[in-house]
C-alpha cells in the first residue's frame, strides 16, 4: 500500500508567479483535501476534491484552484502569488468524503514566496 | 475566538511523565482527530474519535461530546514523543466537505 506523496518538497517563487503542487493519494482513496499551514499556525482547509469534482471549499480566493485526475491524484494551483502564500501545503486523502473516514496526510510542500 | 482551542500551547516535561493535552471546540462535530506533526512538517493521524475513548500503545484519547472537550494522554513519555500535537474537528454529518478545523497545536518537548 503506497502512502500519500507530494511534490515538490520545497519550492521558491517570486511574487506574481504561478505555482502547481502535486499530490498522489493513498491507494484506494478517492478524496483529496488540501490545507495551508502558515508558520506557527494550524492548517487551514483550502478545498476538497472527490471523484474529480470540487466538493467543498474553505475561505480562500479564486486564485487558489485545483484539479483531480481519474487516478485520484490532485493538483493545487496558485496564481498571482503573494508573500502571505508562503506556507506548508498539505494534502490528505481519505476513502471518501465522509467525515468519519480517517485522513492520511502527505509530507507537505514548503512554498516560499519572495 | 478560534472554533478549536488547545491547551497548553507549549509543554516541556521529563521522560516518564504522564502528559495530558486538552482540546475544546465550540461547534457541532461529527468526529475529532488527533494528529502528530514532527519538525519538517509531516503529519500522522493518531486517532479519530466520535465518542468515548481509544487507546493505541502509550497513547489514549478521550472525548466528551456533551462538554465539547477531548484529551490526548501519553503515558511513560519518551523523548521521541517530542512533536506538535494537533486536534482537528470534522464538522457536518456524513458527506459534505467543510474540511477539518484545526487547533493551533501543542508543542511538546520531552527531556531525557
Amino acid at each position: 500500500e503506497t502512502g500519500v506523496t507530494q511534490s515538490p518538497t520545497h519550492l521558491i517563487k517570486t511574487r506574481g508567479q504561478q505555482v502547481t503542487l502535486r499530490c498522489s493519494s493513498q491507494s484506494g482513496h478517492n478524496t483529496v483535501s488540501w490545507y495551508q499551514q502558515a508558520l506557527g499556525q494550524g492548517p487551514q482547509f483550502i478545498f476538497q476534491y472527490y471523484r474529480e469534482e470540487e466538493n467543498g471549499r474553505g475561505n480562500f480566493p479564486p486564485r487558489f484552484s485545483g484539479l483531480q485526475f481519474p487516478n485520484y491524484s490532485s493538483e493545487l494551483n496558485v496564481n498571482a502569488l503573494e508573500l502571505d502564500d508562503s506556507a506548508l501545503y498539505l494534502c490528505a486523502s481519505s476513502l471518501d468524503p465522509g467525515h468519519y473516514n480517517e485522513q492520511f496526510f502527505g509530507p507537505g510542500t514548503r512554498l516560499t514566496v519572495l | 475566538k478560534n472554533e478549536v482551542e488547545q491547551s497548553p500551547q507549549n509543554l516541556t516535561a521529563q521522560e516518564g511523565e504522564f502528559i495530558t493535552i486538552n482540546c475544546s471546540y465550540s461547534v457541532g462535530i461529527s468526529a475529532l482527530h488527533w494528529l502528530q506533526q514532527h519538525p519538517g512538517g509531516g503529519i500522522v493521524s493518531l486517532f479519530m474519535l466520535s465518542s468515548g475513548k481509544k487507546k493505541h500503545g502509550r497513547l489514549i484519547a478521550t472525548i466528551n461530546i456533551q462538554e465539547k472537550h477531548s484529551s490526548l494522554h501519553i503515558t511513560a513519555s519518551h523523548p521521541r514523543d517530542s512533536a506538535v500535537y494537533i486536534c482537528a474537528a470534522a464538522r457536518g454529518v456524513g458527506g459534505g466537505a467543510d474540511g477539518l478545523t484545526f487547533g493551533k497545536g501543542t508543542h511538546l518537548i520531552i527531556q531525557p
